[in-house]
């Protein structure tokens, strides 16, 4: 069974440019939760994804947002790139309402230059 | 107030020994779950062990065991036997809360445990 799928794997961008960030969960998993981790604020929760839509956010600022698609794979956006955007996203997926474990995929590093 | 407390920043281990990473944490809520992942230097998380509120027994996964202390609010991971592929950072997680349709699979992190095993 393949795991969660994180693309791409290392980005660079430039400060002010626009990054899009894939995530596929794992087949039957239908909820998909976004993190930031930096060594500064270690994990922080981005939002999270059930059904398409968004069932809960944190404390980011409107740059950053989501989507989810119908067959549960989903994508992060950051605008406006900051050097504080400079951070491994972590996608995580689990099966909703098992209350078990959530997989993470490998993550996403990205550094604003 | 941090809703998980992970006290030991740092820790060396001597190869083949047991070890014990603590995490308390903080909650309201009756129902909720607790994590611990490892993540090795490549940054993936890898999910080692789940408990439950409810759950009576301690969970177990091969060598990794979780000591639950429900009223000391205290979620301690032990792994037995330790081997250098165990050199890692560990961390303790909380999803507060049942899950439902209207949301609920955030977890809150603690700051993590580097646990580095000795040959």
């Amino acid at each position: 069974k393949a795991g969660v799928t994180q693309t791409p794997r290392y980005l660079i961008k430039t400060r002010g440019q626009q990054v899009t960030l894939s995530c596929s969960p794992i087949s039957g998993h239908r909820s998909v939760s976004w993190y930031q981790q930096t060594p500064g604020q270690g994990l922080q929760f981005l939002f999270e994804y059930f059904s398409e839509t968004q069932r809960n956010k944190g404390n980011f600022p409107g740059r950053f947002s989501g989507r989810q698609f119908s067959n549960s794979r989903s994508e992060m956006n950051v605008s406006t790139l900051e050097l504080g955007d400079s951070a491994l996203y972590l996608c995580a997926s689990s099966f909703r309402g098992a209350n078990t474990e959530a997989f993470f995929g490998q993550g996403t590093r990205l550094t604003v230059v | 107030a941090q809703k998980i407390t992970q006290t030991q920043p740092g820790m060396f281990v001597q190869e083949k020994e047991a070890v014990t990473l603590d995490c308390t944490y903080d909650t309201s809520d009756q129902s909720y779950g607790l994590f611990w992942y490892k993540q090795p230097s490549s940054g993936e998380m890898i999910f080692l062990i789940y408990q439950g509120s409810y759950d009576e027994q301690n969970a177990t996964e091969g060598r990794y065991s979780l000591n639950f202390q429900k009223a000391r609010k205290s979620a301690n991971l032990v792994i037995s036997a330790s081997q250098l592929g165990d050199s890692a950072m560990y961390f303790c997680a909380m999803r507060e809360g049942r899950v439902s349709n209207f949301g609920n699979e955030k977890l809150t992190f603690g700051t993590g445990t580097r646990l580095t095993i000795i040959p």
